[in-house]
């Protein structure tokens, strides 16, 4: 079955500690795209990336890093920057970026700082 | 710049009753629209889009939504609410000519057995 990847599911982070985390998708999408859920605040962009090797600051991006290296593979990087990480955070890809598409989501992975 | 308003953060109905989630966008030149369903602690999945092809969209699990130019509306509706329909729903537009998708602060839908 094609589809998003994300781990993992529940992720605890002491302050001061940099985590990654994964998103993998097999569905030969070109985009890729980083939100963080908050309640009552929907999803907020981080990053996103329209080709292998490039990516795009978002809406919130302070304090996180990303890559990609492969096509099929986008990793979040939660620094130590980031003052208040603990989100539900959700990896989404489309299948390119020139036309209206409806974005799919991975099961997404839970921050909580300790 | 774009925006989506859903209006009521909580939406509680009895069980064969009507769902009515509301969502209003706010562009002269109308976006594409989309409304995702999310289960709790997983991701986002689509339940219709509407893409100017047709006023009423259907979608998946019995939920339609018609687009309102005059209104710039995109309501969900459901004839029979179910245990099952029990989750928050996002509605989320593209801007014509762009191509990040902006997403409202979402609702929360629970049915009363």
């Amino acid at each position: 079955d094609g589809g998003i990847t994300q781990s993992p599911k529940y992720l605890f982070r002491k302050e001061g500690q940099n985590v990654t985390l994964s998103c993998e998708q097999n569905l030969n999408h070109d985009a890729m795209y980083w939100y963080r859920q908050d309640p009552g605040q929907g999803l907020r962009l981080i990053y996103y990336s329209q080709i292998v090797n490039d990516f795009q600051k978002g809406d919130i991006a302070e304090g996180y890093s990303v890559s990609r290296e492969k096509k099929e593979s986008f990793p979040l990087t939660v620094t130590s920057a980031q003052k208040n990480p603990t989100a539900f955070y959700l990896c989404a890809s489309t299948p390119d970026r020139g036309t209206y598409n409806e974005q799919f989501f991975g099961p997404g992975t839970r921050l909580t700082v300790l | 710049a774009q925006s989506v308003t859903q209006l009521g953060s909580h939406v509680s109905v009895s069980e064969g009753a009507l769902v009515l989630l509301r969502c209003n966008y706010s562009s002269s030149v109308p976006p594409y629209l989309f409304w995702y369903v999310q289960y709790p602690n997983q991701g986002l999945q689509l339940l219709l889009k509407y893409t100017s092809a047709a006023t009423l969209v259907k979608g998946i699990n019995g939920f339609e939504a018609e687009f309102k130019k005059s209104e710039t509306s995109f309501h969900l509706t459901k004839p029979s609410a179910h245990m099952s329909d029990a989750a928050e729903y996002f509605c989320a537009v593209i801007p014509t000519g762009g191509f990040k998708t902006i997403f409202g602060a979402g609702t929360r839908l629970f049915v009363k057995a």
